[in-house]
């Protein structure tokens, strides 16, 4: 597609509930990240797709969080048992190879749970 | 371990003034640094990039950074402020050491610009 598509655009789960959150890629970007960001706070790197290669998953906060990349396109990124310090945007981005030519970034999912 | 420090949380400017963001990095080796920006209720966008040579770069909508090895800094500069440029800004530096290409990013600094 043109950019980096995330769905849906907001969330809002109850406490103790499973989200799935959804990202679809620029077709030919080979890296795939997924980042949070909370309220004042920067971007938290979470996860990282290249290709075949295993991810990188030194980010996700807690065993609650997992994702997978499908195909080497789209990826999925799940949160289990929601809890209400989940709430927060869920972006997505996408890149060539390298990633260091610059992420494009989806517009986020803002995820709420109550 | 990397970091990016973004010591303004708020700057408010008058438009058509002169705009300086500041960001501070911690990093072991020659780093990549960017600045995006984002609009309410988007993704961020890149504005620029430094990878080597010239350390005053470039990017779109008129913005410039400067990289400056002595400082550790890489601000982020526009001449003349629009109204439009209000967003919030981020300063990224990547890669990390070891842990391929994943960009470290500061808390960001939101902009307002008056009329």
């Amino acid at each position: 597609g043109a950019g980096v598509s995330q769905s849906p655009s907001n969330k809002v789960t109850e406490k103790g509930k499973d989200v799935e959150l959804r990202c679809d890629p620029i077709s030919g970007h080979t890296a795939l990240y997924w980042y949070r960001q909370s309220l004042g706070q920067g971007l938290e790197f979470l996860i990282y797709f290249q290709g075949n290669s295993a991810p990188d998953k030194s980010g996700l906060p807690s065993d609650r969080f997992s994702a997978e990349r499908t195909g080497g396109s789209v990826s999925t990124l799940t949160i289990q048992r929601t809890q209400q310090e989940d709430s927060a945007v869920y972006l997505c981005a996408s890149s060539f190879n390298s990633g260091l030519e610059g992420y494009t970034f989806g517009s986020g999912t803002r995820l709420t749970v109550v | 371990a990397q970091s990016v420090t973004q010591p303004d949380i708020h700057i408010t400017v008058s438009e058509g003034a002169s705009l300086e963001l500041r960001c501070n990095y911690s990093y072991g080796a020659t780093p990549y640094l960017f600045w995006y920006v984002q609009s309410p209720g988007q993704g961020l966008q890149l504005l620029l990039k430094y990878f080597s040579g010239d350390t005053l770069v470039q990017g779109i909508k008129g913005f410039e950074a400067e990289f400056k090895r002595s400082q550790s800094s890489f601000n982020l500069r526009k001449p003349s402020v629009h109204w439009s440029d209000a967003a919030e800004y981020f300063c990224a530096v990547g890669p990390l050491t070891g842990g391929g290409n994943k960009l470290t990013f500061g808390t960001g600094t939101q902009l307002k610009v008056e009329l």
